[in-house]
């Protein structure tokens, strides 16, 4: 299968500061990549939608100037988490897709993850 | 929006036993995947599974897209299998988001 790696693992930082978290595909291009957040027993949802070369999508109640994602080329996009603080405190997952050979969507694949704890 | 529910929301076997997860969806959707999230939180990939029938080992899923759900069976659990499986659904427009089910939380007891 494809491979996503997340970077950082975890990170701890103090209210205010800003966070940067990289999702890269490894042995694919991906021109669309997936950003979610999961809290301590519950599911994932989505937060936005990270396109190759243009801006990214923000799902329904998502703060676009608190969630920066920057989609620079076919294999990275980055999360930066602006002036955070506890409540931003979650597991922040990306995902990313191979192309098909029919040229449409496929499964996803997922990053290990980033913990983020916000002090 | 599409709503994703699963059941059981836990369940506890011993090892050896098999079980049935099931995934109802309500609406149409052309993408389901089923995953299983380890201690350490990675997703790792069960099968994508739109319509019909895969196995893999120990683990196979049926999906009936008609009548909006899928089954994922384990036989022979390990205490390995322990974790949360996931499903997920995407629908035919955009981009195809992934909207996850409420996840089935497995305790294998040796």
């Amino acid at each position: 299968g494809a491979v996503v790696s997340q970077h950082p693992s975890w990170v701890i930082c103090k209210s205010g500061t800003s966070v940067k978290i990289e999702c890269r595909s490894l042995d694919f291009q991906a021109t669309t990549m997936f950003w979610y957040r999961q809290f301590p027993k519950q599911s994932l949802m989505l937060m936005a939608t990270s396109n190759e070369g243009s801006k990214a999508t923000y799902e329904q109640g998502v703060e676009k100037d608190k969630f920066l994602i920057n989609h620079a080329s076919l294999t990275l996009s980055t999360l930066t988490v602006t002036s955070a603080h506890p409540e931003d405190s979650s597991f922040y997952i990306c995902s990313a897709r191979p192309p098909t050979s029919s040229g449409g969507w496929g499964e996803q694949f997922f990053g290990p993850g980033t913990r983020l704890t916000v002090l | 929006g599409i709503q994703v529910e699963q059941s059981p929301p836990d369940l506890i076997l011993q090892e050896g036993a098999n079980s049935t997860l099931r995934c109802n969806f309500s609406d149409s959707v052309n993408n389901l995947q089923w995953f299983h999230q380890n201690p350490w939180g990675q997703l790792i990939n069960l099968f994508y599974i739109p319509s019909g029938t895969k196995q893999n080992g120990r683990l196979s899923a049926t999906t009936v897209a008609t009548e909006r759900y899928s089954l994922l069976y384990i036989s022979s659990s390990q205490t390995t299998d322990s974790g949360v499986y996931f499903c997920a659904v995407a629908m035919q427009a955009g981009f195809q988001k992934l909207v996850f089910g409420t996840g089935t939380r497995l305790l294998v007891s040796p």
